[in-house]
């Protein structure tokens, strides 16, 4: 069965200075696909970036980016240029690449700025 | 604005007393989920709808129920909830089931069990 591992329960980061959130997966299969999602304090669950296993490129949204090492099965972000308005919950997330795959989440990074 | 609308935002119910949760959807999509979120922790899924077609998690007690009438709503029903059920329901939407298809998550609904 597949696993998403987020170690980091909490972080932190300066406004304006970049943060890294860590994610490990665990599966058999060749292709799927990566998300990381934020869940704002109160607030709906949005899409932040996704990355295709089939992809050698790293996935970048503005200031989110992430580092997806395929081999070591390690998908983090990184979150340039801090804002206030980042302070949220972030999920890791997998889904397998064929139909009927359901969407797997990690236990979560909640990450606050700090002004 | 094309959305996932979920009511009510906060609901509290008394243990044993069934209780329904709404989700609709603007969107189209052919996909809706129903997710338990405890707190602190990853959302789990309950189940789906692709179409009219239901597919239920095989650890999903069976005290939690789904109908889907249309495209556009779908329902969770709690037929007597526990103390353990309280929790962040959300629903979601996709416009397929698998591959790249994001997933659209509503504000979600709070359930308080008394």
């Amino acid at each position: 069965a597949q696993t998403v591992t987020q170690s980091q329960p909490e972080m932190s980061v300066q406004e304006a200075e970049t943060v890294t959130l860590s994610c490990t997966y665990d599966t058999s299969e060749s292709d799927y696909y990566l998300f990381w999602y934020k869940q704002p304090p109160s607030r709906q669950m949005i899409l932040v970036i996704r990355q295709e296993a089939y992809k050698q490129q790293n996935a970048t949204e503005n200031r989110f980016s992430v580092n997806f090492q395929k081999a070591a099965k390690s998908f983090s972000l990184k979150i340039s240029d801090s804002q206030l308005g980042d302070a949220a919950m972030y999920f890791c997330a997998y889904r397998k690449y064929n139909q009927g795959g359901k969407l797997i989440f990690g236990q979560g990074t909640e990450l606050s700025v700090k002004p | 604005d094309a959305m996932v609308i979920q009511n009510p935002r906060y609901q509290v119910t008394q243990f044993g007393k069934p209780v329904t949760l709404s989700c609709s959807q603007t969107l189209n999509h052919n996909v809706m989920y129903w997710y338990q979120q405890k707190s602190s922790q990853a959302p789990k899924l309950l189940f789906h709808y692709y179409d009219k077609d239901f597919n239920n998690e095989a650890d999903t007690p069976d005290n939690f129920q789904s109908r889907r009438p249309n495209t556009s709503f779908c329902f969770l029903d709690i037929r007597s909830p526990g103390l353990g059920d309280a929790a962040m329901y959300l629903c979601a939407t996709s416009r397929e089931r698998g591959g790249n298809s994001p997933l659209h998550f509503g504000n979600g609904t709070r359930l308080t069990v008394t």
